[in-house]
């Protein structure tokens, strides 16, 4: 089926860990963006991506690191967890500029 | 920063009332989109209007935009208890670049039966 997917749909790891979120689209949008949401802050963007090998930060990339070396994966990478980014993590993707963006259902990462 | 702040927070109706939610933003934009975001799962996007727009409707849903008060509302009208969700504003901004979304905190809609 066509859509975005993430994965896993739930995480717990422990501060100091290397974790690795996944996020596939096959639809071949351009753009990729990783969201995180938390209790009274909404959406932030933390890095999208405009293409294969073209990524960006956005308003929270602090902690985070991201690759597209394929146009269909995005991965967010925790290099090591800290428990300020438990959090709710959403992958999005759209075809172009000033166009909707469609969003994965989420992973819901804990750390300890 | 929140670009955008949604208003009230939080909204409680019968089925069958109509549900507005308001939208503020600071910065001027390109277009604003509305998103539903149902318990659990990922936003999914109902309706975007461009600067230049000042109305638009799709189904039960009409959205105002009023770019000299820098504000927007979503109607839905004849509320059903599916329509229980968030529901966030976002803002694509003439100065964001690439495409980015900057959205607000969002409302949560109850519907009850």
């Amino acid at each position: 089926d066509a859509g975005i997917t993430q994965s896993p749909r739930y995480k717990i790891t422990e501060t100091g860990r290397q974790v690795t979120l996944m996020c596939h689209q096959t639809w071949s949008h351009s753009y990729m963006f990783w969201y995180r949401q938390d209790l009274g802050h909404g959406l932030r963007l933390i890095y999208y991506s405009a293409a294969a090998d073209i990524t960006d930060k956005g308003e929270v990339p602090d902690g985070y690191v991201v690759s597209r070396s394929k146009t269909e994966n995005f991965p967010l990478t925790l290099e090591s967890a800290t428990r300020s980014q438990t959090s709710v993590y959403f992958c999005a993707s759209t075809e172009g500029a000033r166009q909707p963006q469609h969003f994965g259902d989420g992973t819901r990462l804990s750390i300890l | 920063s929140q670009q955008g702040e949604e208003d009230p927070q939080a909204l409680s109706i019968q089925e069958g009332e109509n549900a507005t939610m308001n939208c503020s933003y600071k910065t001027s934009i390109n277009n604003l989109q509305w998103y539903r975001q149902n318990s659990g799962r990922g936003l999914v996007h109902l309706i975007l209007i461009r600067s230049n727009e000042r109305e638009k409707h799709s189904g039960r849903l009409r959205v105002t935009l009023d770019t000299s008060k820098k504000s927007s509302s979503l109607l839905i009208t004849a509320s059903r208890a599916a329509d229980t969700a968030s529901y966030f504003c976002a803002t694509d901004t003439l100065t964001g670049g690439g495409n980015k979304l900057t959205f607000g905190t969002g409302t949560q809609l109850k519907v009850e039966l």
